[in-house]
């Protein structure tokens, strides 16, 4: 099956900690996406890539790190600077950066106690 | 700066009525509009888009959209609401500025909900 993966689904930690979420796509797309998702907000871009071994800041970047090491891989650290790190992290890809939309991924919800 | 307006936080509707979900742009450019449907606890799904052409854009699960450039507003429709339509429903458009890198804005969302 073509599509987005990411894992976990559920993801507990408590705060001070760093943590990875994953994100893979086979579906050979160039660009990659992570959104923040809070109740009452829309999504708001974190981080964004656009080729292998780049990217850019979204909206909201501080207290995260990414890498584009592989086209199919784009890991989302959410680091103990992050202030309210609970929310629901979705992961996106898209052919291009011009008229096409973006394929979602599952999304990882993370809870920071 | 480029934004995105859904006026309504949730919509009621009796199945077999048709349902509007209201969108509103803000775009320095040519705007690229979306539709996206989430369940809950799920990722986004596609529902359609506009990019040029046709002003009435067809989609998935029988969704429609109106581009209207005179009132910027990127309404969705569907003639017969089904219960299984009940989700949120997110606007969003693209932001053309330089070196966006396809970057989507999107509205704050819609909860549809169609009842029986």
């Amino acid at each position: 099956d073509g599509g987005i993966t990411q894992s976990p689904k559920y993801l507990f930690r408590k705060e001070g900690q760093n943590v990875t979420l994953s994100c893979e796509q086979n579906l050979n797309h160039d660009a990659m996406y992570w959104y923040r998702q809070d109740p009452g907000q829309g999504l708001r871009l974190i981080y964004y890539s656009q080729i292998v071994n780049d990217f850019q800041k979204g909206d909201i970047a501080e207290g995260y790190s990414v890498s584009r090491e592989k086209k199919e891989s784009f890991p989302l650290t959410v680091t103990s600077a992050q202030k309210n790190p609970t929310a629901f992290y979705l992961c996106a890809s898209s052919p291009g950066t011009k008229s096409y939309e973006q394929y979602f991924g599952p999304g990882t919800r993370l809870t920071v106690t | 700066a480029q934004s995105v307006a859904q006026p309504e936080d949730q919509v009621n509707v009796a199945e077999g009525n048709p349902l509007t979900v209201k969108c509103t742009y803000s775009v320095s450019g040519n705007p690229y509009l979306f539709w996206y449907v989430q369940y809950p606890n799920r990722g986004l799904q596609f529902l359609l888009k506009y990019i040029t052409g046709d002003n009435l854009v067809k989609g998935s699960y029988g969704f429609e959209a109106e581009f209207n450039k005179s009132q910027t507003s990127f309404h969705l429709k569907k003639p017969s609401a089904l219960v299984s339509d009940s989700a949120l429903y997110f606007c969003a458009v693209r932001d053309d500025g330089r070196n966006q890198g396809g970057k989507l804005i999107f509205g704050q969302g819609t909860e549809l909900s169609v009842k029986p």
